[in-house]
């Protein structure tokens, strides 16, 4: 079980630029949650996928966010046009679902650190 | 889910037990109390679960009253390593609900 990775750790980026960040569950784990994370608060859902699918969307995830999971297992977030506003943690998780509905526990990765300058 | 209460922060002497308390008055029968903790620049990691009757694994032992208005996450030995914040988080097993909804947690500090 080499857990939930993410890549990179770090990135710092100029306002109005794109960034993908790119996030490798662990490799039975059919769900994958990605999360928002400010200083001082708790990571915040922003969207989730089963296998390719994904089915469920925050109201926090604009059409600047866009994430994808093509074969059903790494998944990428994208930001386009980013704003200072999108500095945070970015949390990746996954878990396994079974019958696809009883969940058992979400395993997070490290966490992509977004600084916009 | 359910709102949860927490602390906002709680310190504790190493080697004693750490006791968290969480709120969760409007919870109902059907939704679970989870706990996952966050080390310092870190991803949240799952520590326990229940419904109703206490729990104990490697990590800690979750007592929940019998009412299920509020639960405690016990920690029987606080080593420094314990220092995080604790997230308290109610939710179904099955069924809707496949997001874990944070509240702000409690900060634990373990010290000498």
């Amino acid at each position: 079980d080499t857990g939930v990775s993410q890549d990179p750790r770090h990135k710092i980026t100029k306002r109005g630029q794109n960034v993908t960040f790119r996030c490798d569950p662990i490799s039975e784990h059919n769900r994958l949650y990605w999360y928002r994370q400010t200083l001082g608060q708790g990571p915040e859902f922003l969207t989730y996928f089963q296998n390719e699918a994904q089915l469920e969307k925050s109201r926090l995830l604009s059409d600047r966010f866009s994430a994808e999971r093509p074969k059903g297992s790494f998944s990428t977030l994208e930001i386009q046009r980013t704003e200072q506003g999108d500095s945070a943690m970015y949390l990746c998780a996954s878990s396994l679902s079974t019958s696809g509905v009883y969940y058992y526990e979400q395993y997070f990765g490290p966490g992509t650190r977004l600084t916009v300058t | 889910d359910a709102k949860t209460t927490q602390p906002p922060s709680m310190d504790c002497a190493e080697g004693r037990a750490a006791n968290l308390p969480c709120n969760h008055s409007t919870i109902s029968g059907n939704e679970y109390v989870y706990w996952y903790r966050q080390i310092h620049s870190q991803g949240p990691q799952y520590i326990i679960h229940g419904l109703k009757n206490n729990e104990t694994n490697e990590m800690a032992s979750l007592i929940i009253t019998e009412d299920r208005k509020s639960s405690t996450l016990i920690l029987p030995h606080a080593t420094l390593r314990d220092t995080a914040v604790y997230y308290c988080i109610v939710r179904l097993l099955t069924g809707g609900g496949n997001k874990l909804t944070f509240g702000t947690g409690t900060q634990l500090k373990v010290e000498l």
